[in-house]
C-alpha cells in the first residue's frame, strides 16, 4: 500500500530560526515528490516538485532534498518568518502510463508555528 | 490567488440532505480534481475529470457524484449526507491529464449537523 509519513506532526520555532521537516514514503513506482504549503482554511500551494533524478531543489528560503534510494525527503526552511506558519504537506506521485493521472498519495502534514 | 474558484466557501446542512459544490478551474486548464480533507486526515483524492470526461476515480462514495460541464466548470454532488461527511472539499485543476502541476482552490467547508 502506498504511504507517505511525515515528521514531526507539529513544530514550534522562533522567528529567524531554521527548521527541517521530514517525509518518508513507500510509493511505487515513483514518479515525483512534491511539497505543498497549506495556510489555515486555504488550499495547498506548491513549493517544489522533484523527479527521481533530482536530489535538491530550492524555492526562495525553502530547500527540498530527495534521496530516492532511502525513499526520504526533507524540506528545510531558513530564516523563518511569521508567515511560514502553516501546514507543510509531502505528496508523492506514482507513475502512470501514457495519458493517465499519476495517483497522488498525501502525507498528513507537519504543522509549523513560528513565534515572534 | 491560484485562479481556481470554489463556491460556496461554507455550507451548513443537516443529515440526509443533498448539496452541490461548484468549481471553476484556472483559465486554460482542462482537468479538474476533487479532494476531501477531514479534520485528522490528509487529502483524499475523490475523482478527476478531463475535458468533460471522467478520467480517474479515487475513494469516492456511491452517494457522491461529479460532472464537468462544456465550459469546464465542475460540480460535486453529495447526497444522503452523514455526520462523517463534514470536511473541507478542495477542487484543483491542471492543464493536462497527468496532474503534474496542480492548482488548488480555497475549498468548501461542509458541516453536516
Amino acid at each position: 500500500k502506498n504511504q507517505v509519513e511525515q515528521s514531526p506532526q507539529s513544530l514550534i520555532i522562533l522567528e529567524g530560526k531554521n527548521c527541517t521537516l521530514q517525509c518518508n514514503y513507500t510509493v511505487s513506482p515513483f514518479s515525483n515528490l512534491r511539497w505543498y504549503k497549506q495556510d489555515t482554511g486555504r488550499g495547498p500551494v506548491s513549493l517544489t516538485i522533484m523527479t527521481f533524478s533530482e536530489n535538491t531543489k530550492s524555492n526562495g528560503r525553502y530547500t527540498a532534498t530527495l534521496d530516492a534510494d532511502t525513499k526520504q525527503s526533507s524540506l528545510h526552511i531558513t530564516a523563518s518568518q511569521l508567515s511560514d506558519s502553516a501546514s507543510y504537506i509531502c505528496v508523492v506521485s506514482a507513475q502512470a502510463g501514457g495519458t493517465s493521472y499519476g495517483k497522488l498519495t498525501f502525507g498528513q502534514g507537519t504543522i509549523l508555528t513560528v513565534h515572534p | 490567488d491560484s485562479g481556481v474558484t470554489q463556491t460556496p466557501k461554507h455550507l451548513i446542512t443537516a443529515t440526509g440532505q443533498r448539496v452541490t459544490l461548484r468549481c471553476s478551474p484556472r483559465s486554460g486548464d482542462l482537468s479538474v480534481y476533487w479532494y476531501q480533507q477531514s479534520l485528522d486526515q490528509g487529502l483524499q483524492f475523490l475523482i478527476q475529470y478531463y475535458n468533460g470526461e471522467e478520467r480517474a476515480k479515487g475513494n469516492i462514495l456511491e452517494r457522491f457524484s461529479a460532472q464537468q460541464f462544456p465550459d469546464l466548470h465542475s460540480e460535486l454532488n453529495l447526497s444522503s449526507l452523514e455526520l462523517g461527511d463534514s470536511a473541507l472539499y478542495f477542487c484543483a485543476s491542471s492543464e493536462g491529464v497527468r496532474g503534474e502541476k496542480l492548482f488548488f482552490g480555497s475549498g468548501t467547508q461542509l458541516s453536516v449537523l
